[in-house]
């Protein structure tokens, strides 16, 4: 078992561009999230997946998109990078929307300049 | 609004030395209090879930105790090896997570 797997580790965007952070699950987990971690402040939850089929936005969604595309997959992405999008974003999945602890993946390491 | 306080924000130990993390929240109805562990450069690793005032879960040299507006993460005769952030979460009636800033820990051999 992976767990919950994350691509790319690092990236390196110029403002404007665009880019797709991808997240998998191999645990049979209906919710899956996207957070971002910054210095001082916390996890922040971007969008989630309560199941497949559904997106929500979630704390701070402004500048980003999501697609869950089948149970496995959700992704992320940023239309036109911004650097205000410097960040380490986290994927997590969850087995039920309602109940239970969060699993992590490894995290991506974005940096915009 | 709902948010998570954890203090304190860096705590260095030397081996051995017992102490506690502490995290106060304020949430519209709690349905579970998260600890988990964090090493530079990866994710979370989840530890413990708490869901009522007064349980408690161990796991090796970690306590972890649940009061009506706090938690508290003991660490009994700790290593080097149990040098991390250590972050907390609630999880709100509204199905929200809301996550603390971390306690660092650093212990010294």
């Amino acid at each position: 078992n992976a767990g919950v797997t994350q691509t790319p580790k690092f990236q390196v965007l110029k403002t404007g561009q665009s880019m797709t952070l991808q997240c998998a699950q191999d645990m049979n987990h209906n919710s899956m999230y996207w957070y971002r971690q910054d210095p001082g402040m916390g996890l922040r939850l971007i969008y989630y997946s309560a199941s497949e089929g559904t997106t929500d936005k979630g704390e701070v969604p402004n500048g980003y998109n999501v697609s869950r595309l089948n149970k496995r997959e959700f992704s992320l992405r940023l239309e036109s990078a911004a650097p205000s999008q410097t960040s380490v974003y986290f994927c997590a999945s969850r087995a039920l929307a309602g109940a239970g602890e969060q699993y992590f993946g490894p995290g991506t390491r974005l940096t915009v300049t | 609004e709902d948010q998570v306080t954890q203090s304190p924000e860096a705590l260095r130990l030397q081996e051995g030395e017992s102490s506690s993390l502490n995290c106060s929240y304020t949430v519209s109805g709690l349905r579970g209090l998260f600890w988990y562990r964090q090493d530079p450069g990866k994710g979370p690793e989840f530890l413990f879930t708490l869901y009522s005032a007064g349980e408690e879960k161990e796991k090796e040299r970690l306590k972890a105790t649940l009061t009506k507006k706090e938690s508290f993460l003991h660490i009994t005769a700790p290593k080097p090896e149990d040098s991390a952030t250590y972050l907390c979460a609630v999880l709100n009636t509204g199905n929200q997570f809301y996550f603390g800033t971390g306690t660092s820990l650093t212990v010294i051999p």
